[in-house]
């Protein structure tokens, strides 16, 4: 199987600042990455999709980057509804994997 | 509108099989292109891929629950079944179901159920 491994657990910013998280790939899975964003308590919601493409409805400061085996979320003049967990996931190869997730707190 | 709707026994005694079911709405099992995958999520844990099923009934299992997994549709109820054998206190998880979407050879998990809690406890 294909590990995706996030980079940070956990991070703590405020509203306005501009985060970027991590997505290491075991090996290279091209452009086959998507990032998702969960809330306590709710179902995962996508936002980027093939490594960079923004999904429909999804605020464009979100942004994603990268190739291989190394991608980028980066989230832009954070608002408070962005607090959430994220997780990235692969669909180069089945099983799909996901990254273990990155827990963005209000600081 | 696309949605997803998971549904089951809250709580399962260990060893027990588990049926759960996901019914889907705005859109059909028997279009070509639909594809369905169950998900899980431990508590406070990250998420694990289980199985998915194709509308030309293609199925594909993750290969460390292959043996307890099996899932299926119901073309004309619009549902995907899952079952999983020989359940154990660390299957607790809440579990998703949800569509695959795509674009050439990319796919990706949009939209997903909101996901049913089941507890593995005697």
């Amino acid at each position: 199987d294909i590990q995706m491994t996030q980079s940070p657990s956990s991070l703590s910013a405020s509203v306005g600042d501009r985060v970027t998280i991590t997505c290491r790939a075991s090996q290279s899975i091209s452009w086959y990455l998507n990032w998702y964003q969960q809330k306590p308590g709710e179902a995962p919601k996508l936002l980027i999709y093939a490594a960079s493409n923004l999904q429909s409805g999804v605020p464009s400061r979100f942004s994603g980057s990268g190739s291989g085996t190394e991608f980028t979320l980066t989230i832009n003049s954070l608002q408070p509804e962005d607090f959430a967990t994220y997780f990235c996931q692969q669909s180069d190869e089945t099983p799909v994997t996901f990254g273990q997730g990155t827990r963005l707190e209000i600081k | 509108q696309v949605t997803l709707k998971e549904s089951g026994p809250a709580l399962v005694k260990p060893t027990q099989t588990l049926t759960l079911t996901c019914k889907l709405s705005g859109f059909s099992l028997s279009t070509s292109g639909t594809r369905v995958s169950w998900i899980r999520q431990p508590p406070g844990k990250a998420l694990e891929w289980l199985a998915r099923i194709d509308w030309d009934d293609d199925k594909f299992y993750s290969p460390s629950l292959k043996t307890r997994l099996t899932i299926s549709k119901d073309t004309p109820k619009n549902e995907v079944v899952l079952r999983m054998t020989k359940m154990d206190p660390v299957d607790t998880a809440t579990y998703y179901c949800a569509r695959m979407s795509a674009a050439g050879p990319y796919v990706w998990f949009d939209p997903w159920g909101q996901g049913t809690l089941v507890t593995v406890s005697s």
